[in-house]
């Protein structure tokens, strides 16, 4: 079973600091995802890697960066952290090809006070 | 430009009763259509998507590519089908996913 696992389930922080959201994945997996989930909005993409060291913007990447130094490892930045920024973030994975669904880890929900 | 609509944000059905949540898409080639669900406390998990043609959790849901439509239908709802639906659309040839801003079904008992 794929196993998307994202390091904290809760995180508060405080304006201007920089943040790290870490998600691994044990599946090999070529391609990983960072969305942020907003009631009444959905999921948006910030952030998807298709490669090691390969990153493309998603539709909401202001006020953020990412990082894929490993296969399984796709790590989220923000910068300089604001409160317009707390919002729930889901990690995902897939396999490149084929119709492979994405697979979600648990969430990080994240206030920035 | 791809986009999905999923029109009702919040959906009240009686136990026992037919379940539609409506889901429209936007795209200009042939697309690969998903519907994810997220139960209270839980991650985001894949209900079911359109190639399978499969019916989960007693859930059905076709491409409709005349009315660019892939709504999710199930005959008779059980409380425990309450939860966050979305629908997800992906391209030919491409990794991402564009998701709907999705329905919240509670089940009346």
């Amino acid at each position: 079973d794929v196993k998307v696992t994202q390091s904290s389930r809760y995180l508060v922080k405080r304006t201007g600091e920089k943040v790290f959201l870490e998600c691994v994945q044990d599946m090999d997996h070529e391609n990983m995802f960072w969305y942020r989930q907003d009631p009444g909005l959905g999921l948006r993409l910030i952030y998807f890697s298709y490669d090691v060291k390969m990153k493309e913007k998603g539709d909401i990447p202001e006020g953020y960066s990412v990082s894929r130094e490993k296969k399984e490892r796709f790590s989220l930045i923000l910068e300089s952290a604001s409160t317009n920024q707390t919002s729930m973030y889901l990690c995902a994975s897939s396999p490149t090809g084929g119709k492979q669904p994405q697979h979600f880890g648990d969430g990080t929900r994240l206030s920035i006070l | 430009a791809q986009r999905v609509t999923q029109p009702e944000k919040l959906l009240s059905v009686f136990k026992g009763a037919p379940v539609e949540l409506k889901c429209n898409y936007s795209y200009s080639g042939s697309p690969e259509l998903f519907w994810y669900v997220q139960y209270s406390r839980q991650r985001l998990q894949l209900l079911l998507r359109h190639i399978s043609r499969e019916s989960i959790k007693g859930f059905t849901a076709d491409l409709n590519k005349g009315e660019t439509s892939f709504h999710l239908k199930k005959p008779f709802a059980q409380e425990e089908d309450s939860a966050m639906y979305y629908c997800a659309l992906k391209g030919l040839g491409n990794e991402k996913l564009t998701f709907g801003t999705g329905t919240r079904l509670t089940i009346i008992p």
